[in-house]
């Protein structure tokens, strides 16, 4: 089975930049998560979807950060201006339902680095 | 609020040695417990769970036990390989009607042959 997808695997912006990330989820999977890894922590959850629709966005800086789940599919994650501080390890994850058991399928991450 | 706290590494152990990696935890009632690997250049996966106190979760000969009581969820293996090598995450899940998991900050295992 096809795990979850995410490109580009590495990207490198100046500060004030913009930048767009994406990810395919596992076919069939309806909940989809966006994780944001600073080097030296655990990631942190910056935006749940289920289907196209936002479940939990508490965390998700909206001042600068956005994303879309358009069709229910695919997602991008966009950050317009970066910060130094937005360097990180930008996570994609899905699952099949978003409670009970449900196990959670990471991709490799999108390693972000603003200079 | 909720919060996960691991051992810091790195952690370095000869092959066949015994290891610990320490977790605690702080929430508010009763979340699912986890271990997460990272083997370099993959993606996180699920090593084990425990959705319930006393619960035992095991895989790969790991294994971890959820102790409400000292609200820990130690990580253990009885023999390691350098196949082992990898970040280890704890974490806890919360919430009924979603998956929003609370990472530890890892623990970098190296195993030596």
């Amino acid at each position: 089975e096809a795990g979850v997808a995410q490109s580009p695997r590495y990207k490198i912006i100046e500060k004030r930049q913009s930048v767009a990330f994406w990810c395919n989820p596992i076919s069939g999977h309806a909940t989809l998560y966006w994780y944001q890894q600073i080097l030296g922590q655990g990631p942190k959850l910056l935006i749940q979807f289920q289907n196209n629709g936002v479940v939990d966005d508490s965390q998700l800086p909206k001042d600068r950060f956005s994303a879309e789940r358009l069709k229910g599919v695919d997602s991008t994650l966009k950050i317009q201006p970066a910060k130094l501080e937005d360097s990180a390890v930008y996570l994609c994850a899905s699952s099949y339902n978003p409670g009970g058991n449900e196990k959670l399928f990471f991709g490799s991450g999108t390693q972000l680095s603003v200079l | 609020g909720n919060s996960v706290t691991q051992m810091e590494g790195p952690v370095t152990l000869s092959e066949e040695a015994f290891l610990t990696i320490n977790c605690t935890y702080t929430a508010t009632g009763y979340p699912s417990l986890f271990w997460y690997v990272q083997y370099p250049g993959e993606g996180l996966q699920l090593l084990l769970k425990a959705t319930k106190a006393d619960d035992k979760g095991s895989n790969k000969g790991f294994e971890a036990t959820y102790r409400k009581e000292t609200t820990s969820f130690h990580l253990e293996k009885g023999s390691v390989q350098v196949s082992d090598s990898a970040v280890y995450f704890c974490a806890l899940r919360y919430g009924g009607a979603t998956n929003k998991l609370i990472f530890g900050t890892g623990t970098l295992l190296a195993v030596q042959p």
